[in-house]
């Protein structure tokens, strides 16, 4: 089945350190984002892509890093520099960049 | 900054009664889209309005797009217990890149 698969689910961390979430997505689509998303607010852009090897800022990019090595996979970093990561991340991809967005299934940070 | 806005922020119905989420938008759009997000879950697109004053239906659901494309509504008639989840309105702003940006969403609970 076609989609978008993000890893781990839930994630904890202690202050000071990075972490990796996961996102790949196996619907041939060119354009991959991420958002994050705080209780009872929308979704808020992090990064997005919309080629292999080019990515963009969004609202949100500080304290977060971004790579698109291939057309499947935009893996996110948290860095150590986030100042209030804990949230619920969200990977999503589109055919193209103005088009309808398919999200993965989240991924919850914690930070302790 | 471009913001997306949407009343209510919350609304608590009885099944069968009918429910309306507006989003207003402070510029022009080029489309905008709904999605729908469950309890826990992750958004699922909706639809996509495109031209001015359109207006899409899909069974109980109702979405128009104003005249002068800076604001939507979505309306549920009788709803359902499946119908609770959070709304969210994202309009395509015509900035040098174009931009999806995101409301902050309408979340519905339905009582049987």
């Amino acid at each position: 089945d076609g989609g978008i698969t993000q890893s781990p689910k839930y994630l904890f961390r202690k202050e000071g350190q990075n972490v990796t979430l996961s996102c790949e997505q196996n619907l041939n689509h060119d354009a991959m984002y991420w958002y994050r998303q705080d209780p009872g607010q929308g979704l808020r852009l992090i990064y997005y892509s919309q080629i292999v090897n080019d990515f963009q800022k969004g609202d949100i990019a500080e304290g977060y890093s971004v790579s698109r090595e291939k057309k499947e996979s935009f893996p996110l970093t948290v860095t150590s520099a986030q100042k209030n990561p804990t949230a619920f991340y969200l990977c999503a991809s589109s055919f193209t960049y103005t088009g309808e967005l398919f999200f993965g299934e989240g991924s919850r940070l914690t930070v302790l | 900054g471009q913001q997306v806005m949407q009343i209510p922020q919350y609304q608590h119905v009885q099944e069968g009664e009918d429910f309306t989420t507006y989003c207003n938008s402070s510029t022009t759009l080029s489309n905008i889209q709904w999605y729908k997000q469950r309890p826990g879950g992750h958004p699922v697109f909706l639809i996509q309005l495109v031209k001015s004053g359109e207006v899409k239906k899909q069974k109980r659901l109702t979405f128009q797009f104003g005249e002068a494309k800076k604001n939507s509504s979505l309306h549920i008639t009788a709803t359902q217990t499946t119908d609770v989840g959070t709304y969210f309105c994202a309009g395509l702003v015509p900035t040098g890149f174009q931009k999806l940006v995101f409301g902050t969403g309408t979340r519905l609970l339905v009582s049987p």
